[in-house]
C-alpha cells in the first residue's frame, strides 16, 4: 500500500481537462513543497512533468499544471491529447520517523 | 544533454546478489544526487535510496536496509546499486534517476533507461 494515495484510473475526452489527486499526510505532502509528478508510457522510463508542486521543467507543455491544498496535491491536464494517455505518479518524501522517498500508487489516464 | 546509461539486463538465482551500474554524462557528476527507483512487473514505482556523489553518503529506504549498497566512482561518473539476498519479489526494472543539487531538493529530473533484473531458479 502506497504512502501517497492516487485514484487507480481517470478518463477524459479529447480536449477536456482532468485532475489527478495525490493524498498524503502531515508527514509529507502537507509540510513539504517537494511534490513532483511523473508521466510514464508503457515500456518507457518515467518523465518529470511537475516539480516543487507547480513548476514545469523546460519543454513540458503548459497544459500540465500542479497545485496543493493541505494533505492533497493535484495534477491537472487541460486540452487532453491522445498522447497524454499514460500512467501518472506523484512523489514526495516523508519524515514519519525516517526520511524516505515515497510515490503514489499511480493513475492510469485513458483518453476517450 | 544529460544522460544516464545503465548496465544490461541480468538474471539471478534466489539468494544471490546483483549489481546495477548507472553512468552519467552531460553534466557535472558531483553536483547532483542520484536516486534508485524500482518497478515490479505491472506495479508502481518504489524508491530505494539516494547517494551523494561528492562524499558517497547514502540514505536507504527502511525496506532495503541491510540488503542494499550504493556506491559511486567519481573518476568514471558512475553510480552502482547492489542488492543482496535476492528473492523472486525483487524481479523488477531498476532505474537510476538524477536528483537535486541539495539532499532535500526532491525530484527525479532525468532517468536511466532501466535495467530488468529477473530472480528465478
Amino acid at each position: 500500500q502506497s504512502v501517497l494515495t492516487q485514484p487507480a484510473s481517470v478518463s477524459g475526452s479529447l480536449g477536456q481537462s482532468i485532475t489527478i489527486s495525490c493524498t498524503g499526510s502531515i508527514h509529507d505532502v502537507n509540510v513539504y513543497n517537494y511534490v513532483s509528478w511523473y508521466q510514464q508510457h508503457p515500456g518507457k522510463a518515467p518523465k518529470l512533468i511537475i516539480y516543487n508542486i507547480s513548476n514545469r521543467p523546460s519543454g513540458i507543455s503548459t497544459r500540465f499544471s500542479g497545485s496543493k491544498s493541505g494533505n492533497t496535491a493535484s495534477l491537472t491536464i487541460s486540452g487532453l491529447q491522445a498522447e497524454d494517455e499514460a500512467d501518472y505518479y506523484c512523489s514526495s518524501y516523508t519524515n514519519s520517523g525516517a526520511l524516505e522517498g515515497v510515490f503514489g500508487g499511480g493513475t492510469r489516464l485513458t483518453v476517450l | 544533454q544529460v544522460q544516464l546509461v545503465q548496465s544490461g539486463a541480468d538474471v539471478k538465482k534466489p539468494g544471490a546478489s546483483v549489481k546495477v551500474s548507472c553512468k552519467a554524462s552531460g553534466y557535472t557528476f558531483t553536483t547532483y544526487y542520484v536516486h534508485w527507483v524500482r518497478q515490479a512487473p505491472g506495479q508502481g514505482l518504489e524508491w530505494m535510496g539516494i547517494i551523494n556523489p561528492v562524499g558517497g553518503s547514502t540514505t536507504y529506504a527502511q525496506k532495503f536496509q541491510g540488503r542494499i549498497t550504493m556506491t559511486r566512482d567519481t573518476t568514471t561518473s558512475t553510480v552502482h546499486m547492489e542488492l543482496s539476498r535476492l528473492i523472486s519479489e525483487d524481479t523488477a526494472v531498476y532505474y537510476c534517476a538524477r536528483g537535486g543539487s541539495q539532499f532535500l531538493e526532491w525530484l527525479f529530473d532525468n532517468w536511466g533507461q532501466g535495467t530488468l533484473v529477473t530472480v528465478s531458479t
